[in-house]
Formats: structure tokens, sequence, C-alpha cells
């Protein structure tokens, strides 16, 4: 069975330092990964995906991950962090094909905090 | 335009009503999903529907229905609420090997 675990349910950097989200993943067959953003009060978007290829995915905002099988791991990173940064993320993994990928296994969540 | 809209977006009840969380969304994705968010912020799928069509049903209480008119709508009706049913409900579309796009939830409060 597909399951996701987030390291720290809080992580705080300053303006401008570098950001880690820790994620690992168990999956029997080939993992779909993703990472989403939910700021307050709001629904969640999505800041990017593997599924194939490159294993270094950009996504949206200046944000990266990495997908590494041998640690079944996909760290989210980004190299300076900003104050718009603030917000809950959330490690996913779908364990569906085709119509039932939209069925994600969800971690439980980092909350980012950014001081000035 | 909002991709997702659910209405309403705050909801207060007491224990023992029923009541319906509606979903719409205008991107022309032919699959549709309700999560719940736990007060730990913790999500899990509840149902996903494919053209109008039931394709996951995950265990939740024979309380929570969820019905879909047309591809593009799927609304979510709870029996008998409890208190236990408190959370934000999530509204969510998606084309086949696509990204999922949320509503922003709605807040289910019960009394």
């Amino acid at each position: 069975a597909q399951s996701v675990t987030q390291l720290g349910s809080h992580v705080s950097v300053s303006e401008g330092a570098l950001v880690l989200l820790r994620c690992n993943y168990s999956s029997s067959v080939p993992p779909y990964l993703f990472w989403y953003v939910q700021y307050p009060n709001q629904g969640l978007q999505l800041l990017l995906k593997y599924t194939t290829g490159a294993t270094l995915v950009k996504g949206i905002n200046g944000f990266e991950a990495e997908f590494k099988k041998s640690e079944t791991s996909f760290h989210l990173t980004k190299p300076s962090a900003h104050m718009s940064d603030a917000a809950e993320y959330f490690c996913a993994v779908s364990v569906g094909y085709g119509g039932s990928q939209g069925n994600l296994i969800f971690g439980k969540g980092t909350k980012l905090s950014v001081k000035p | 335009d909002t991709a997702v809209s659910q209405t309403p977006k705050y909801l207060v009840t007491q224990m023992g009503n029923d009541k319906s969380i509606k979903c719409e969304q205008n991107l022309g994705h032919d699959t549709m999903y309700w999560y719940k968010q736990d007060s730990k912020k913790f999500l899990k799928i509840m149902f996903s529907y494919n053209n109008k069509e039931l394709i996951i049903n995950e265990t939740v209480p024979n309380r929570f229905s969820p019905k879909s008119p047309d591809k593009a709508h799927l609304n979510l009706h709870i029996n008998s609420l409890e208190l236990g049913d408190s959370a934000v409900y999530f509204c969510a579309s998606s084309q086949v090997a696509e990204k999922l796009f949320f509503g922003s939830g709605t807040q289910l409060s019960v009394l």
C-alpha cells in the first residue's frame, strides 16, 4: 500500500534562507508524486509533480523537488525563502492510474513559517 | 472566473440535521472529487466521479451521498450530521492524468 511521511510538522526559516521540506514515500508500483501548497483559508494548489522522466522537477514560485528512488524520497526545496512562501505544504502520492489518478494519499503536511 | 467553486463556504448546523454542499467546475474536466480535511489538516479522499459515474468510494459512512447531475457538478449530501463530521470539505476536479484543481473549501461545524 502507498503511504507518505513528511518529516517535521513545522519548519521555520529566515527570509532569504534555503527551504527544505522532507517527504518520503512508500509504493509498491512506480509512484506519481506531488507537492501541493495550501495558503490560509484556501484550497490546495499544485506546486509540482513527478510522473516519469527527469527526476529533478521544477514547479511554480521557484520550488523544485528531486525524485530519489534509492532513498524513496521527494524532498521540496527553494534556494531563497520569501515571506509569501509561508503556508502549509503537502506531499502526496497517487494510488491510481488513468481515471483514478486523482486518488491521492497525502502526508500530514508541513507548516512553513518565514521570519523577516 | 473561479475554476472550482463550492457553496457554502461556511456551514454551521446542529447534530442530526441534513445538509448539502454544492460544487461546480468550469474547466471541462471529466473527473471530480470530494476530499475531507480534519482538524489536524489531514486530507483524505472520500469520493471520485468520472463523467457522472462513481469510480472511487472510500470507507465513508452511508450518511454521505454524492450526486453528480452532470460532469460539471458534484454535490455532497450529508444525513444525520454528527459532531465528528466537523471538518473542511474540498471539492476538486481534474482531467485524466492532469493535476487536481481544488475549490476553496467548505468549513462544516456541527454543534
